[in-house]
């Protein structure tokens, strides 16, 4: 069955060690994203991209970065530069579909804490 | 810039009630909209969207919701909530950014549901 696989699903840092977060979709999706998400403040947009070799900072990316050297995976890294980064992170992607958005499908989520 | 306002932060419903989630958006064009349920420690699920025509869209588990333009809002309803309901919903606005048909979706700050016995 298609779809997207975050891994780990929890993850362990210490203070000052960077960290990556894998995710993998086989739905032959165009676009992938991820987003972060705290108690009480919703989902907030890290980076997102369109197509391989390119992407882009979302709403929060400091302390974050990317790479989309396939179409099918899309890590991000969590720098030592990220000033509070224990948090759910979620993976997603879509098919592009001309101009009108679509369904976001979600991976299931890497629980990340630092010590 | 979009967002979306969901004024619940927990709403019980006793099971077998009806339930209404509220969600108000904020966006200068027709928006695109969305209901999302998740699980604790799961990924988001879609229940229902709504792109245009019928204000009135039905989805899964039950769910339906109604785009109210006058009032910028899509409120999520269910007539008789099952205890397998208990989850939290988010609403969410998408918007095409830029020329290149990027869509980005902004999401509320999520309504936890409890469902009593």
């Amino acid at each position: 069955d298609g779809g997207i696989t975050q891994s780990p699903k929890y993850l362990f840092r210490k203070e000052g060690q960077n960290v990556t977060l894998s995710c993998e979709q086989n739905l032959n999706h165009d676009a992938m994203y991820w987003y972060r998400q705290d108690p009480g403040q919703g989902l907030r947009l890290i980076y997102y991209s369109q197509i391989v070799n390119d992407f882009q900072k979302g709403d929060i990316a400091e302390g974050y970065s990317v790479s989309r050297e396939k179409k099918e995976s899309f890590p991000l890294t969590v720098t030592s530069a990220q000033k509070n980064p224990t948090a759910f992170y979620l993976c997603a992607s879509i098919k592009r579909r001309g101009e009108a958005p679509g369904e976001l499908f979600f991976g299931e989520g890497s629980r990340l804490t630092v010590l | 810039a979009q967002s979306v306002t969901q004024p619940d932060i927990h709403i019980t419903v006793s099971e077998g009630a009806s339930l209404e989630l509220r969600c108000n958006y904020s966006y200068g064009a027709t928006p695109y909209l969305f209901w999302y349920v998740q699980s604790p420690g799961q990924g988001l699920q879609l229940l229902l969207k709504y792109f245009s025509g019928d204000t009135l869209v039905q989805g899964i588990k039950g769910f339906e919701a109604e785009f109210k333009r006058s009032q910028s809002s899509f409120n999520l309803r269910k007539p008789s909530v099952h205890w397998s309901d208990a989850a939290e919903y988010f609403c969410a606005v998408g918007a095409r950014v830029t020329n290149t048909g990027f869509q980005k979706l902004v999401f509320g700050t999520g309504t936890r549901l409890l469902v009593s016995p």
